[in-house]
C-alpha cells in the first residue's frame, strides 16, 4: 500500500513569489491535513480537509491556502513568500473515523530567500 | 487557543536508562495521539488513547491518559539506540475531534 506521496521534496523560492504543495493521501483516506515545522514552533496546524470540504483551519494568515479534489488530492499554496515561511511542510491523511492515527508524508522543505 | 505543552523539551540518557515525557493540555482532550520523529525524518504514528484513565504498552513503552484528560504520558524502560527520536503528543480537541494540537515533543538522545 503506497504512503503519503508529497511532491515536490525540496523548493526554493524567493520573496514574494508563491508556492504550491501537492500531497495525495494514502488509497482510501479522505482526511487529509496539512502541518508547518520549524524548529523553533514545532509542528503548526494549518489546516483540514475531507471531502474537498476545509474543515479546519490553524492560525495563519490568509496568504496560505488550500483545496482538495475529489480524488482526496491535496494541495496548498502560499503567496507572497516571506522569509519566515521557510520550514519543512507535512501532509497528512487518515482513515474515516476517530480511532485512526495520521500518516504523514516526508514532507516538502520550502526555502524562502 | 488549546496548547499542548511537553516536557522534558531535551532528555540525554545512557543506553538500558529509562525515560519519560510528560504532555499536558491547556483543555481537555477527547484522545490523545503519540508520534515518533526520527532525525531527518516525518512523524509516525504510535498510538491513540481514549479513554480516561487509560494505559496501553508497546513492548518496552508505556502510555497513560490522565483522569482528567488533560494530560499523558510516555514511558520508555531500558531505552536502546534505536528509540533516539522526538517524540510528540497530540491532542485532539474536545469540540473538534478531527482537528490535532502536536505538542512541543520531546528529542530524546541515547548514548551507548
Amino acid at each position: 500500500k503506497a504512503g503519503v506521496t508529497q511532491t515536490p521534496r525540496y523548493l526554493i523560492k524567493t520573496r514574494g513569489q508563491q508556492v504550491t504543495l501537492s500531497c495525495s493521501p494514502i488509497s482510501g483516506h479522505r482526511s487529509v491535513s496539512w502541518y508547518q515545522q520549524t524548529p523553533g514552533q514545532g509542528l503548526q496546524f494549518l489546516f483540514e480537509y475531507f471531502s474537498e470540504t476545509q474543515r479546519n483551519k490553524g492560525n495563519f494568515p490568509g496568504r496560505f491556502s488550500g483545496r482538495q479534489f475529489s480524488n482526496s488530492r491535496s494541495e496548498m499554496n502560499v503567496s507572497t513568500l516571506e522569509l519566515g515561511d521557510s520550514a519543512l511542510y507535512l501532509c497528512a491523511s487518515r482513515q474515516t473515523g476517530t480511532n485512526y492515527g495520521y500518516t504523514f508524508g516526508s514532507g516538502t522543505r520550502l526555502t524562502v530567500v | 487557543g488549546q496548547q499542548v505543552m511537553q516536557i522534558p523539551q531535551y532528555q540525554h540518557v545512557q543506553e538500558g536508562e529509562d525515560f519519560t515525557t510528560y504532555c499536558n493540555s491547556s483543555t481537555t482532550l477527547s484522545n490523545i495521539q503519540w508520534y515518533k520523529q526520527r532525525p531527518g525524518g516525518h512523524p509516525v504514528f504510535l498510538i491513540q488513547l481514549v479513554k480516561s484513565g487509560e494505559v496501553k504498552k508497546q513492548k518496552r513503552l508505556t502510555f497513560q491518559f490522565g483522569e482528567a484528560k488533560k494530560n499523558s504520558s510516555l514511558h520508555i524502560t531500558a531505552t536502546q539506540t534505536t528509540d533516539v527520536g522526538t517524540y510528540f503528543c497530540a491532542g485532539g480537541a474536545s469540540y473538534n475531534t478531527d482537528k490535532l494540537i502536536f505538542g512541543t515533543g520531546t528529542r530524546l538522545q541515547v548514548f551507548p
